[in-house]
């Protein structure tokens, strides 16, 4: 079974500019989690969809994320515009339903 | 704001021994899960206890789960320098959602 796939690995921005993450969860998965980690922290959950549609975006900073999910497969998440204090590790999961979650590589961002 | 605490934040030990540590969650469950950590990188899951389970055992692995104290335990047993990693406990609601806690740095030496 292929795992959630995340691209980019690293990505570099100033602040200011604009990223987006990508998300491929794995097949058949409903839901799908991205998820914060600052170096040293747990992951904070930002956003939790099922299939495309939102169950939880309470801890997302929507003046400035925004985050969504194409036909209840793929997702993306973008930063508009990134702050030095986004700089983290962007982690991607897909889970069946009441089943533990399976984590992408993450993608680690850096604002300068 | 993460679900839970957890403790120790840091745990150093020998090869051969035993490391457990310890989660606190603040809401009511589904489940309950144990993940770990290489290098700040994509977590990977360990084991699953159940909000009706009191005890899992996975290889070296135990898990309790306490409900009235909304706490749980991981026990690694005679650990090696290859459990060396950072270890997060999760929470899942009834909706699905999967909040973790401040994880553990275990660091086991030779």
């Amino acid at each position: 079974e292929a795992g959630v796939a995340q691209s980019p690995r690293y990505k570099i921005i100033e602040k200011r500019q604009s990223v987006a993450f990508w998300c491929n969860p794995i097949s058949g998965h409903a839901t799908l989690y991205w998820y914060q980690q600052i170096l040293g922290q747990g992951p904070k959950l930002l956003i939790q969809f099922q299939n495309n549609g939102v169950v939880d975006d309470s801890q997302l900073p929507k003046d400035r994320f925004s985050a969504e999910r194409l036909k209840g497969v793929d997702s993306t998440l973008k930063i508009q515009p990134a702050k030095l204090e986004d700089s983290a590790v962007y982690l991607c999961a897909s889970s069946l339903e009441a089943a533990w979650g399976t984590f992408g590589s993450g993608t680690r961002l850096t604002v300068v | 704001s993460q679900q839970g605490e957890e403790d120790p934040q840091a745990l150093s030990i020998q090869e051969g021994e035993n490391a457990t540590m310890n989660c606190s969650y603040k809401t009511s469950i589904n489940n309950l899960q144990w993940y770990r950590q290489n290098s700040g990188r994509g977590l990977v899951h360990l084991i699953l206890i159940r909000s009706n389970e009191r005890e899992k055992h996975s290889g070296r692995l135990r898990v309790t789960l306490d409900t009235s104290k909304k706490s749980s335990s991981l026990l690694i047993t005679a650990s090696r320098a290859a459990d060396t990693a950072s270890y997060f406990c999760a929470s899942t609601d009834s909706w699905g959602k999967l909040q973790f806690g401040a994880g553990t740095q275990v660091v086991v030496t030779p």
